[in-house]
């Protein structure tokens, strides 16, 4: 167990819906990195949140969007879903930015858009 | 832009064969390079990591790694797989002091006993 908690563990929904994906940090971690894991694309790198303010952006669409809270928990947000959107979307933590240390990876959450 | 590449994608063998995946990332600076792996049903979890120093690298379960700065390479190896080791291997980067891990697309390995 990592300490990262994602939820749902697997999602269902139709094209041009809109769900929400979240994450808890381990315990004590500021920073939650976002990524999305597909067949043809492998682990895509999304957003980055540092202590609530984004820090890092990756290629994440614009129909997509992120937040941290001041818990520390952090919503992946997916509108306007498109097949090809269906995917393994994984979070992670770590303690602090630099990228100094490792992260650690939730079991990912799994979104089918049919 | 910068990218990892691992050139095997599936790779099959027998316990007590010896292992080696490549990598290679395209960046002339200075990098941060790790290795993850992903047991069936698992989460990612790191392997083991090259910040400085003695560019030959130890992880857990007997698993090291190289960095060839001039190759820009920074392979997994094994002496010995076991069936245990069946899993999904990860390399990754970051350019030093930043946020963005960037994946390769992975190498799946299939130990048979």
């Amino acid at each position: 167990d990592s300490g990262v908690t994602q939820t749902p563990k697997h999602l269902i929904t139709a094209t041009g819906q809109r769900v929400t994906l979240r994450c808890s940090p381990r315990s004590g971690d500021l920073s939650v990195y976002w990524y999305q894991q597909s067949l043809d694309q492998g682990l895509q790198f999304l957003i980055q949140y540092y202590n609530g303010e984004e820090r890092a952006k990756g290629n994440i669409l614009e129909r997509f969007s992120a937040q941290q809270f001041p818990d520390l928990h952090s919503e992946l947000n997916l509108s306007s879903l498109e097949l090809g959107d269906s995917a393994l979307y994984f979070c992670a933590s770590s303690k602090r930015t630099g990228n100094t240390g490792e992260l650690f990876f939730g079991e990912g959450s799994r979104l089918t858009v049919l | 832009a910068q990218s990892v590449s691992q050139h095997n994608h599936h790779v099959i063998l027998s316990e007590a064969a010896s292992l080696e995946l490549g990598c290679n990332y395209s960046y002339g600076g200075t990098v941060n390079l790790f290795w993850y792996v992903q047991y069936p049903g698992q989460h990612l979890q790191l392997l083991l990591k090259y910040f400085s120093g003695d560019p030959l690298v130890k992880g857990i379960k007997g698993f090291e790694a190289e960095f060839i700065k001039s190759k820009f390479s920074f392979n997994l190896r094994k002496p010995s797989v076991q069936w245990s080791d069946t899993a999904e291997y990860f390399c990754a980067v970051t350019l030093y002091n930043t946020d963005k891990l960037i994946f390769g697309t992975g190498t799946r390995l299939q130990v048979f006993p």
